[in-house]
């Protein structure tokens, strides 16, 4: 079974500093991974994804992620905070078949972002 | 084309009353998920289903609850006789068949039971 965890559930960071949101995966074979932002009261909105190809994937907003297979990992990093981030963010995989895909998500970090 | 539809936004039901929650996926979507947040926590996956089929309902209450996706119509979530701990947002999201496409989420429906 996939399952998906996110360190730190709550992560602050001043305007104009680096992003830093971790995410691990564990499955048998590589997933499909994505990165979800919420903002309150809102559904989720993609940022990125990765399936296949480049490794280092270019979103929404600044953002970027990259697949580390090796340390099954899809961190999502974004140069310099805008206060306009401030906002829960969700990482996802689903299995890498064409049938049945089920997204399995982690359990969000909150971002706050310091003036 | 538009987006995953939600309706109500908001739904106040008392204690013993049905809340029925509504989804229309998003144009050639033939795959619906619901999942619930409580207040301060990550999505919890309730049920995964495509046209008059439910696929995993593993997050699914085993009583109370019920969803459907008929061959016609919306996506319909069912709280029987809900309880002050069903109040949550309840989200909808839907996918094309295709593997590797997101999930398009709605914009929720928050339940309040009072």
């Amino acid at each position: 079974a996939q399952s998906v965890t996110q360190l730190g559930s709550h992560v602050s960071v001043s305007e104009g500093a680096l992003v830093l949101l971790r995410c691990n995966y564990s499955s048998s074979v590589p997933p499909y991974l994505f990165w979800y932002v919420q903002y309150p009261n809102q559904g989720l909105q993609l940022l990125l994804k990765y399936t296949t190809g480049a490794t280092l994937v270019k979103g929404i907003n600044g953002f970027e992620a990259e697949f580390k297979k090796s340390e099954t990992s899809f961190h999502l990093t974004k140069p310099s905070a805008h206060m306009s981030d401030a906002a829960e963010y969700f990482c996802a995989v689903s299995p890498p078949d064409n049938y049945g895909q089920n997204f399995v998500f982690g359990p969000g970090t909150r971002l706050s972002v310091l003036p | 084309n538009a987006g995953v539809m939600q309706n109500p936004r908001h739904l106040v039901r008392r204690r013993g009353q049905e809340a029925r929650l509504r989804c229309s996926p998003m144009k050639g979507h033939s795959h619906v998920y619901w999942y619930r947040q409580l207040p301060e926590e990550g999505l919890k996956f309730m049920v995964y289903l495509q046209k008059e089929n439910i696929i995993d309902e593993s997050g699914m209450p085993k009583e109370r609850f019920s969803a459907e996706f008929p061959k016609e119509g919306p996506s319909i979530l069912r709280i029987q006789q809900v309880v002050r701990g069903d109040s949550a947002a309840y989200f909808c999201a839907s996918s094309p068949w295709t593997g590797g496409t997101e999930a398009f989420f709605g914009q929720g429906t928050r339940l309040t039971v009072v």
